[in-house]
């Protein structure tokens, strides 16, 4: 079964620092991997897209790691603000024309001042 | 227009009347998708659209769910004879095309069953 599973459930950290998110997922065929940030009462919002042949991917503070042979990707954010308070959602595409995505359950992270 | 609208923001409906959720995707887009948020969950994909047809309309909960699209733009999704347990955020999002191609999420439609 097509599973996208994300670890922690939910995160506190004090502002400036750092922390790594989890995403294992069990999609085969494998196209590519997605972060996606959703605050509370909005729409999720992209912050990576990485295809099987990226390792590593950066968006400013964000930066997000693949390892396609053990399907594993990771999310770093680096010196955390406030504003980072939201829902991190892992996605990876079901079908093969990418538009059936499966969605992890997402990591809550709240940022403390 | 700037991004993706969806209309109402909100609705709540008794239970057993019909709704209709419209979406408008970024001018251009040829992919349009629908996903539902219930509260506590994770997306849940229900449906998408590249132009005017839908290959996969596997995830629509059930046959009360139907959606259009028409003229390659504006999308509808139906909900008949609406059950409590279809309350939920209602999630659009386009795309350039689909694949590997960003998605582009709008606000959302709550609804909301009594």
């Amino acid at each position: 079964k097509n599973q996208v599973e994300q670890s922690p459930q939910s995160l506190i950290i004090l502002e400036g620092k750092n922390c790594t998110l989890q995403c294992n997922y069990t999609v085969s065929p494998f196209s590519n991997l997605r972060w996606y940030k959703q605050d509370t009462g909005r729409g999720p919002v992209s912050l990576t897209i990485m295809t099987f042949s990226e390792n590593t991917k950066s968006n400013g503070r964000y930066t997000a790691t693949l390892d396609a042979d053990t399907k594993q990707s990771s999310l770093h954010i680096t010196a955390s603000q406030l504003s980072d308070s939201a829902s991190y959602i892992c996605v990876v595409p079901g079908d093969n024309q990418g538009g059936k995505l499966i969605f992890g359950q997402g990591t809550e992270l709240s940022v403390k001042p | 227009g700037a991004g993706v609208s969806q209309s109402p923001s909100n609705k709540v409906t008794e239970k057993g009347k019909d709704v209709e959720l419209r979406c408008d995707p970024i001018s251009g887009h040829t992919a349009l998708y629908w996903y539902r948020q219930s509260l506590g969950q994770g997306l849940e994909f229900l449906i998408y659209f590249q132009g005017n047809s839908a290959p996969d309309k596997s995830g629509l909960p059930s046959d009360r769910f139907s959606a259009e699209r028409t003229g390659g733009s504006v999308s509808t999704l139906t909900i008949q004879r609406t059950q409590q347990e279809d309350s939920a955020v209602y999630l659009c999002a386009s795309s350039l095309f689909t694949h590997s191609y960003e998605q582009y999420f709008g606000p959302g439609t709550r609804l909301t069953v009594t």
